[in-house]
């Protein structure tokens, strides 16, 4: 039974450049995560998906982030321009339920992550 | 907005003692959950607690959900160096809002 994945593992580029992290969801998932952990600030939610829609997206840190999900199998979040403040440890994360207040008694399970380095 | 605190940030131990980590808030929670976090990999879910006053065991370890449903706690009993990672506590408002993640604590265990 697959697990979620992410690609790429790793990721080192210069800043102003353009950076994409794919996640694939387990089949079946109706909620998906993005989550942003450095050793400062800890794993923090970047923005959440029900069913494929945004909920809310109050974590993403500024325009340059955006995140998208075409279909319930597949999710992408871009940085452009990227910045060396950027540089943490992405992952994703997929939910059975709603995931998020009323259902946040249901799991979640993560991706073993992108790890971003921006020069 | 609700915070969740870990103590201790650090631990370090030997294989065969027993250890308690901490999780508190000032703010009610619905639901809380701990996970594991190993080098390299996402953190892995161990345990969700819904009611205040609740306990769960998973083998060595003893999971308990405060009373007032703002703080946790977890045991473990005779460590082990298989139980070294990061353990997160994660929980969302009585009031329907996100989850939010403690900034965690690292336990070593040492053979």
């Amino acid at each position: 039974d697959a697990g979620v994945i992410q690609s790429p593992r790793h990721e080192v580029t210069e800043m102003g450049q353009e950076v994409t992290l794919r996640c694939k969801p387990i089949s079946g998932h109706n909620s998906l995560f993005w989550y942003r952990q450095t050793m400062m600030r800890g794993l923090e939610l970047l923005i959440y998906f029900n069913n494929n829609v945004p909920i809310d997206d109050s974590g993403m840190p500024e325009d340059r982030f955006s995140a998208k999900m075409p279909n319930a199998s597949f999710s992408t979040l871009k940085i452009q321009p990227s910045e060396p403040r950027d540089s943490a440890v992405y992952f994703c994360a997929s939910s059975p339920g709603g995931g998020q207040g009323l259902y946040s008694n249901q799991p979640q399970h993560f991706g073993d992550g992108t790890r971003l380095s921006i020069l | 907005t609700q915070l969740l605190e870990q103590s201790p940030q650090f631990l370090s131990i030997q294989e065969g003692e027993n250890l308690t980590v901490y999780c508190n808030s000032s703010s009610v929670f619905s639901s809380l959950q701990w996970y594991r976090q190993e080098p390299g990999e996402g953190p892995v879910l161990l345990v969700t607690v819904v009611t205040g006053g609740e306990v769960k065991k998973l083998k060595r370890l003893t999971f308990q959900f405060g009373d007032a449903r703002k703080d946790s706690s977890l045991h473990i009993t005779a460590a082990q160096p298989g139980d070294t990672g990061l353990y997160l506590c994660a929980g969302a408002g009585n009031y329907g809002q996100n989850f939010v993640f403690g900034p965690g604590t690292r336990l070593s265990v040492l053979p």
